[in-house]
């Protein structure tokens, strides 16, 4: 069962416009959220996260909206830019036990940014 | 400051062969993270550990082994490898508690015939 859900396997865009990727989850524990994104032969990397205490959070052309009601989260990119073009990842976390902080991965949405 | 590096980069195996795949970090982690990533399914736990000398075991541990002898060092092993075990692995590293932040190694891409 898939916790964490992004339900575009793709999604292109005008450069200067705006990109919104969007994500679902099931899991009312989650209480932390992650952007990575990757290119292709990369790992990924962090991009941005917000705290389930929080509904927004702004980094420069990135901002990430979270609306726990609905149990949605989703990026925003303006303008866009060619160099946007990547996999970006969602991800959510839940203390296990107090161990650690296990991040639980959607399947990914690949965004072309078209100059 | 290297960050996370990952050995080798790519390699092919045979059915039923066995290699280690070595993840090294300089951040002075305490957590060590193993996923792989396979078309459709994102990226999934395999094996993590909390500390030097301590591992446990992720959403899809089975047919891999891990170990942890030194802080920096985090090795995962495949004793008999299988075609199903084709994929990308990633390892991560965060701090130690509020780590939610991983940082991902550059990855292995490896091919099992």
């Amino acid at each position: 069962d898939q916790q964490v859900k992004q339900n575009s396997p793709s999604l292109s865009v005008q450069e200067g416009r705006i990109s919104i990727l969007n994500c679902d989850y099931t899991n009312s524990m989650f209480d932390y959220f992650l952007w990575y994104k990757k290119y292709p032969a990369e790992g990924p990397t962090f991009l941005i996260s917000i705290s389930s205490i929080k509904d927004k959070n702004e980094d420069g052309r990135f901002t990430v909206f979270l609306n726990k009601s609905a149990k949605h989260l989703s990026l925003h990119i303006v303008p866009s830019q060619p160099g946007d073009s990547a996999v970006y990842f969602c991800a959510a976390s839940a203390l296990d036990g107090g161990a650690t902080n296990k991040l639980i991965f959607g399947t990914g949405t690949l965004l072309a940014v078209q100059p | 400051n290297a960050g996370v590096t990952q050995t080798p980069k790519f390699r092919v195996l045979k059915t039923g062969q066995s290699m280690t795949l070595l993840c090294a970090q300089d951040m002075n982690h305490e957590y060590m993270y193993w996923y792989r990533q396979d078309p459709g399914m994102g990226l999934r736990l395999i094996h993590y550990s909390v500390g030097e000398g301590t591992t446990a075991k992720g959403e899809v541990p089975d047919g891999y082994n891990v170990s942890r002898l030194k802080k920096q060092n985090f090795l995962l092993g495949l004793e008999s490898a299988a075609p199903s075990q084709t994929s990308v692995y990633f390892c991560a590293s965060s701090y130690f508690r509020g780590g939610e932040t991983q940082y991902f190694g550059p990855g292995t891409r490896l091919l099992v015939l």
